[in-house]
């Protein structure tokens, strides 16, 4: 049973303009999300969280917007740029989880030049 | 600072054969994470170790056995390598006191191949 959804493997945008990345959950036990940013051949690195009790954080051109109702969150990059180009992760803490984080099947993001 | 160092990167075995690997972190964090990345499956947790001298068996531990040799290592261990653990393994860490971020630090990745 997956508890953290991506649903689309694959997005492709143009420099420049906005990527949208969306990731639904089903465990309302979630109380942490966070997004991480994967190149080639290295692990995976922390890009920007959001805590349950908040609905909008955004660090430079990076925004997660979390919908508690529709348990949604989605990650905004403005503008995109062709070294965004990577896999990304939507993952998820359960409160009293020892941290232990619930990570989707990842979007592959494309920005051409 | 090398943060996450996993050895090796990169590893063929013959099903049945045993190996270990092997991670070392020096950002002195308490908790350690063994992770595998399947094609479409994303991360999911083997074991982890929340602090020194615990471990305890995340999504997919079976196959697999831990040791948390002191605070810096965390080893993940094969003892009898089968195909379906053809994958890449990734070692994480994380400070538990004092945030509650949830941030993890990942190393570059250990490729196994089993035939």
């Amino acid at each position: 049973d997956q508890q953290v959804k991506q649903n689309s493997p694959s997005l492709s945008v143009q420099e420049g303009r906005i990527s949208i990345l969306n990731c639904d959950y089903t465990n309302s036990m979630f109380d942490y999300f966070l997004w991480y940013k994967k190149y080639p051949a290295e692990g995976p690195t922390f890009l920007i969280s959001i805590s349950s009790i908040k609905d909008k954080n955004e660090d430079g051109r990076f925004t997660v917007f979390l919908n508690k109702s529709a348990k949604h969150l989605s990650l905004h990059i403005v503008p995109s740029q062709p070294g965004d180009s990577a896999v990304y992760f939507c993952a998820a803490r359960g409160w009293g989880s020892n941290y232990k984080l619930t990570f989707g099947k990842g979007t592959l993001l494309t920005v051409n030049p | 600072n090398a943060g996450v160092t996993q050895t090796p990167k990169f590893q063929v075995l013959k099903t049945g054969q045993s190996m270990t690997l092997q991670c070392a972190q020096d950002m002195n964090h308490n908790s350690m994470y063994w992770y595998r990345q399947d094609p479409g499956m994303g991360l999911r947790l083997i074991y982890y170790s929340a602090s020194e001298g615990t471990t305890d068996k995340g999504e997919v531990p079976n196959g697999y056995n831990v040791s948390r040799l002191n605070k810096r290592e965390f080893s993940l261990r094969l003892e009898s390598a089968a195909p379906s653990q053809t994958s890449v393994y990734f070692c994480a860490s994380r400070v538990l006191a004092g945030t509650n971020t949830g941030e993890l630090f990942f190393g570059e990745g250990s490729r196994l191949t089993v035939l």
